[in-house]
């Protein structure tokens, strides 16, 4: 059974830069699109971007693209977010997903994290 | 990008009563070479992450209870559940997937009557 794990900070102070880890567990993730998404408290759910498990095609959402950075390591068997320039705006849950079909990221997410609070203050 | 727009934000439904969520996309996310719409249902429980209920907009996945349905094509889409029990209280979130990015709805919140 495959399971996914944010880590991170739960506190980024503005301006810095809010990093993230999803470690995945119980399956490889060779061959599978990876994403970033976001939940602010009491609202809805935003894609980040996806990356696919080898680094060589990452997709980021528009509104985001200038402030992350979607990386991989296969060794690890872990993908990672870096959103600089943070504000309060950014204060959300991040949840890592798996793309359900291989070598596409234009499917559902069918695995989730259980996500990771990050708050941004001073 | 696709805007997805539920409605009704919230529903109060009776327990065994049917329950209906509606979902439109500000274009169609049926792709035409293969006649698929490319369309996603979720549920939200709280302090939960979302799971997956329904793709291709009609196909339940592998252990959801077949109370719950879905249909549609092009840009308007339903979730329905036909009987209301209580572990389906939860906020309910269509997404598509046709292009980047992949957008969801905003929600809607089905509580108990």
């Amino acid at each position: 059974q495959v399971q996914l794990q944010e880590s991170g900070p739960g506190l980024v102070k503005p301006s810095e830069a809010l990093s993230l880890t999803c470690t995945v567990s119980g399956g490889s993730v060779t061959n599978y699109y990876w994403a970033w998404i976001r939940q602010p408290p009491g609202k809805g759910l935003e894609l980040i971007g996806n990356i696919y498990y080898d680094g060589s095609t990452t997709n980021y959402n528009p509104s985001l693209k200038i402030r992350v950075t979607i990386s991989a390591d296969t060794s690890k068997n872990q993908y990672s977010l870096k959103l600089s320039s943070v504000t309060a705006a950014d204060t959300a849950v991040y949840y890592c997903a798996r793309v359900r079909t291989m070598t596409t990221f234009f499917d559902a997410f069918d695995m989730w994290g259980q996500g990771t609070m990050v708050t941004v203050s001073s | 990008d696709i805007v997805m727009t539920q409605s009704p934000d919230s529903l109060a439904v009776s327990l065994g009563e049917r329950a209906t969520i509606n979902c439109k996309s500000s274009q169609s996310v049926l792709y035409s070479s293969n006649n698929q719409n490319y369309l996603a249902w979720y549920q939200q429980k709280p302090g939960q992450p979302p799971k997956l209920l329904i793709s291709w907009a009609s196909s339940r996945e592998s252990g959801v209870p077949d109370r719950f349905s879905a249909s549609g094509s092009g840009t308007d889409f339903t979730l329905s559940i036909s009987s209301l029990q209580a572990e389906d209280v939860a906020v309910y979130y269509c997404q598509h997937y046709y292009s980047t990015p992949q957008t969801f709805g905003q929600g809607t919140k089905l509580e108990i009557k």
